[in-house]
């Protein structure tokens, strides 16, 4: 199994919704990493977790919650999102942190409306 | 500081025509790693190639090639015979640290929209 899952594809979500984004991996990855890609924009680093480990870009809000199960489960938690928000959610993994090969997912399309 | 320039935002050509998307990169680290990926409409983004920073060797695949020139820090990416399913949003890469300060991070270029007409 070479490939990272993300669910759901799509999600419309209100300002005051709770949901969650979820990521998951069976390759053995230990480095678990979540995007953000707006429209025409390159992916930006949100988050990376490895061994045990969260690393936090600090430009993320706190609206954005990042949970780490297992090693091969990576969710992302929204809750009281802005319009400004939606956008595509890139998960990736990689063998570890440093320069190996990242295998991302499909992404899912977030619209906060 | 660590940094993906693509100077070209967006590239038509005509179907088998050769394009070459360019890629030139700063960082002040002495091992690093290159890459590129390909966003077709749909979003996923799809891994092409990776290349450390002490192989300077070319690469060809398929209709794909690869030069690395660390002398003027690029990493230019040429599709031969170019099709209509090339047509996608191209992304240069660099591995660089990530906010904790270690390793783990993709530094992405802007992107090159390349569009193939028949």
């Amino acid at each position: 199994d070479t490939e990272v899952t993300q669910t759901p594809k799509h999600l419309v979500m209100g300002m005051t919704n709770k949901k969650s984004l979820k990521c998951e991996q069976h390759m053995g990855h230990r480095a678990m990493y979540w995007y953000k890609q707006k429209a025409k924009k390159p992916p930006e680093l949100m988050f990376v977790y490895s061994y045990e480990k969260l690393s936090i870009n600090e430009s993320v809000p706190s609206r954005f919650s990042p949970e780490c199960p297992n090693s091969s489960l990576l969710n992302l938690h929204l809750h009281a999102l802005q319009p400004e928000d939606s956008a595509l959610y890139l998960c990736a993994s990689s063998q570890a942190l440093g320069a190996y090969g990242y295998t991302f997912g499909s992404g899912t399309r977030l619209t906060v409306v | 500081a660590q940094k993906v320039t693509q100077a070209q935002t967006e590239i038509s050509v005509v179907e088998k025509e050769d394009v070459t998307l360019d890629c030139v990169y700063e960082t002040r680290d002495t091992t690093y790693y290159l890459f590129w990926y390909k966003q077709p409409p749909s979003g996923e983004l799809v891994f092409l190639i990776r290349r450390n920073s002490f192989d300077e060797q070319n690469e060809i695949s398929g209709r794909y090639s690869w030069n690395f020139q660390k002398s003027t820090s690029s990493f230019n990416f040429t599709i031969t015979a170019s099709q209509v399913v090339d047509s996608a949003v191209y992304f240069c890469a660099l591995s660089g640290r990530n906010y904790g300060g270690s390793q783990g991070n993709l530094i992405f270029g802007k992107g090159t929209k390349l569009s193939v007409k028949p």
